[in-house]
């Protein structure tokens, strides 16, 4: 099946630091990726739709300046946290969908936590 | 914008029984519907999904059935094992490809 891959699963920074998370499609294309925000207990919330080859788009409430992302090739997604502080610590999962089928299936990576001190 | 709600928050049934989770949703232009069962510091994985134009689906224990008229949709796990024991979530596509969550359901099995 298709495999979406996250890397770091787990990073710790300082506060004020940058932090780069990658979500890559390992055995698929994929024009849109998805990037959520999971709190403790709670449910993913979309944060923004990464477009391969134009500029993402964000939901309403996330910083655009804050949450930096770029797809710059069709199985490859990043997500930076610029200048991170405490607030942003949070478990963040990407998305992909298949772009040689018409399914609408989502494939999720296995999620990166971000700990900021 | 599309809203989910999903019920009940928590769940516990005897191993063998039988558990449904229950979602409504608000934009009558969403069109798939998929149930994703998410372990602890894991990603979601796809469980059954379901599109507008069907009104039920069945994947050996695992059932969804959808009423477009009522807005709601409804997961459905027989015979439930161990193993069945994550928090379950279900979601909507209103547009351009984007999932609405509902809050998630910590679903116990007790053996």
């Amino acid at each position: 099946g298709a495999v979406v891959s996250q890397h770091p699963s787990r990073v710790i920074c300082k506060s004020g630091t940058s932090v780069k998370i990658e979500c890559r499609s390992l055995d698929f294309q994929a024009t849109t990726m998805f990037w959520y925000r999971q709190f403790p207990k709670k449910s993913l919330m979309l944060m923004a739709t990464s477009n391969e080859g134009s500029k993402a788009t964000y939901e309403q409430g996330v910083e655009k300046d804050k949450f930096l992302i770029n797809h710059a090739s069709l199985t490859l997604s990043t997500l930076t946290v610029t200048s991170a502080h405490p607030e942003d610590s949070s478990f963040y999962i990407c998305s992909a969908r298949d772009m040689g089928t018409a399914s609408d299936e989502q494939f999720f990576g296995p999620g990166t936590r971000l700990t900021v001190l | 914008g599309e809203n989910v709600e999903q019920h009940p928050s928590t769940l516990s049934v005897q191993e063998g029984d039988s558990a449904v989770i229950k979602c409504t949703y608000s934009d009558s232009a969403s069109n798939y519907f998929p149930w994703y069962k998410q372990e602890l510091g894991k990603g979601p994985q796809l469980i059954i999904d379901i599109r507008s134009n069907v009104g039920e689906k069945k994947d050996q224990r695992i059932a969804v059935t959808l009423n477009k008229t009522a807005k709601h949709f409804s997961l459905h796990i027989t015979e439930t094992q161990p193993e069945d024991s994550a928090v379950y979530f279900c979601a909507a596509t209103p547009a351009a490809q984007k999932l609405v969550f509902g809050q998630g359901t910590r679903l116990t099995i007790n053996p």
